[in-house]
């Protein structure tokens, strides 16, 4: 069965500091990867996206993933994190045709001073 | 991209009447999505709505309970039927632009008492 598995429930980082969100899935072939936020009380907002080719894709707010075949993931980066990345971060897996999306658990990320 | 609205923003309602959630794009999009986000959890897909097509319900999802209309390529409805307190959640529309790709409505936070 299809899956999308982020490991942290919960990531407290420091304002300045690198950040990193996990995303693994489980589909037979390579899908199309995206990261969304949500801020309190907000819809969700599209970070990035992959389709294809370049597997580390630049997003807005200065946010990176990475897409790995090898260990089917797709991992989220930021190299300084601002108070305002405080929010809660979906990763969303898109495959076989149907063009609905399987959302994670999600990650919330709380941005100390 | 695309602009989405979704009307009411939040509601209070009591147990066993109904809403009717509204969603407004600002262009128009063959496919739109309904969502509920329980109290900290992800997002669950009710159904996808289609111009020209019945509404498409997911597994634990029914119609009379969830009734959607998508009269036009830019607007559609969720009404959340009969409800109960187990109905409290956030609501959220999006629109598919092909590729997987969604862009999501603010959210209508709905409270049953």
């Amino acid at each position: 069965a299809q899956s999308v598995t982020q490991p942290d429930i919960h990531i407290t980082v420091s304002e300045g500091a690198s950040l990193e969100l996990r995303c693994n899935y489980s589909y037979g072939a390579t899908p199309y990867l995206f990261w969304y936020v949500q801020s309190p009380g907000q819809g969700l907002q599209l970070l990035l996206k992959y389709f294809s080719g370049d597997t580390l894709v630049q997003g807005i707010k200065g946010f990176e993933a990475e897409f790995k075949r090898s260990q089917s993931s797709f991992n989220l980066r930021k190299p300084s994190v601002h108070w305002s990345d405080a929010a809660e971060y979906f990763c969303a897996v898109g495959a076989g045709g149907d063009y609905k999306l399987s959302f994670g658990a999600g990650t919330t990320v709380t941005v100390r001073a | 991209s695309a602009v989405i609205s979704q009307k009411p923003s939040r509601d209070i309602c009591q147990r066993g009447t109904s809403l009717t959630i509204q969603c407004q794009v600002d262009s128009q999009v063959t496919m739109m999505f309904w969502y509920r986000q329980q109290p900290g959890q992800s997002l669950t897909l009710i159904a996808t709505a289609n111009q020209g097509s019945e509404a498409t319900y997911e597994s634990g999802f029914v119609i009379d309970k969830f009734p959607i209309s998508r009269p036009n390529l830019t607007f559609s409805t969720l009404t959340v039927s009969n409800m109960s307190p187990e109905d409290s959640s956030i609501y959220l529309c999006s629109v598919g632009l092909g590729t997987y790709e969604q862009y999501f409505g603010p959210g209508t936070r709905l409270t049953v008492t």
